[in-house]
């Protein structure tokens, strides 16, 4: 099963930040916090991944507590295009597979 | 930019008949994975595929599955005899890894397979 706790579903409103939230409280001391979206129907999509430290890419920040025991995925300037299901994941860099939970239902509202 | 594709993007086909499902991964990558999704679920890893082996494979991946790197470039998923409850989306995925400092996932954008 999973690691992670995310809410089902969000909403957020066009041109504002979404902030997806991501609950791991039994991560362990190497293991790193992925996340990845998925488009309706279309494959998984790599988003931005962490340790320990906030990380931003072009797509978006996260920001791991300094517990490790949660995070946020933070969408800068949610778009239409931004909606879709999005997957926290924890696992070790050398674990072979990813397990997706159900992950959060972002709707970006216009 | 590099990308995982796949065919058919759609398959329909009749119970107990032979699938293939094919895929060209990224071209300097050295993982390859299936994974599938039935409708309204979650994604479920089927199999992982490294130096022409199977590294690691799920309950689901049974005697019925089969993956094959033929030629270097193809990587393959066969169902040798499909069943109703065969009926997913699948997807493959593929990394890269050595002196990467990360390890994310390439998903290609699936084929749906129906089986009737």
């Amino acid at each position: 099963d999973a690691k992670t706790t995310q809410p089902p579903s969000m909403d957020c409103a066009e041109g504002r930040a979404a902030n997806l939230p991501c609950n791991h409280s039994t991560i362990s001391g190497n293991e790193y916090v992925y996340w990845y979206r998925q488009i309706h129907s279309q494959g998984p999509q790599y988003i931005i991944h962490g340790l320990k430290n906030n990380e931003t890419n072009e797509m978006a920040s996260l920001i791991i507590t300094e517990d490790r025991k949660s995070s946020t995925l933070i969408l800068p300037h949610a778009t239409l295009r931004d909606t879709a299901v999005y997957y926290c994941i924890v696992h070790l860099n050398r674990d072979d597979k990813i397990i997706f939970g159900k992950g959060t239902r972002l709707h970006i509202l216009p | 930019e590099p990308e995982v594709t796949q065919t058919p993007s759609h398959q329909v086909t009749q119970m107990g008949q032979e699938v293939i499902l094919r895929c060209v991964p990224i071209s300097n990558h050295l993982y390859f994975y299936w994974y599938r999704q039935i409708l309204g679920q979650k994604v479920e890893f089927l199999v992982s595929f490294y130096n022409n082996e199977i590294s690691e494979k799920s309950e689901i991946f049974d005697d019925q599955f089969s993956v094959e790197r033929p030629d270097g470039s193809n990587f393959t998923l066969k169902i040798r005899s499909t069943k109703l409850e065969d009926s997913a989306m699948y997807f493959c995925a593929s990394k890269f890894v050595p002196g990467q400092s990360s390890y994310e996932q390439y998903f290609g954008p699936g084929t749906r397979l129906t089986v009737t």
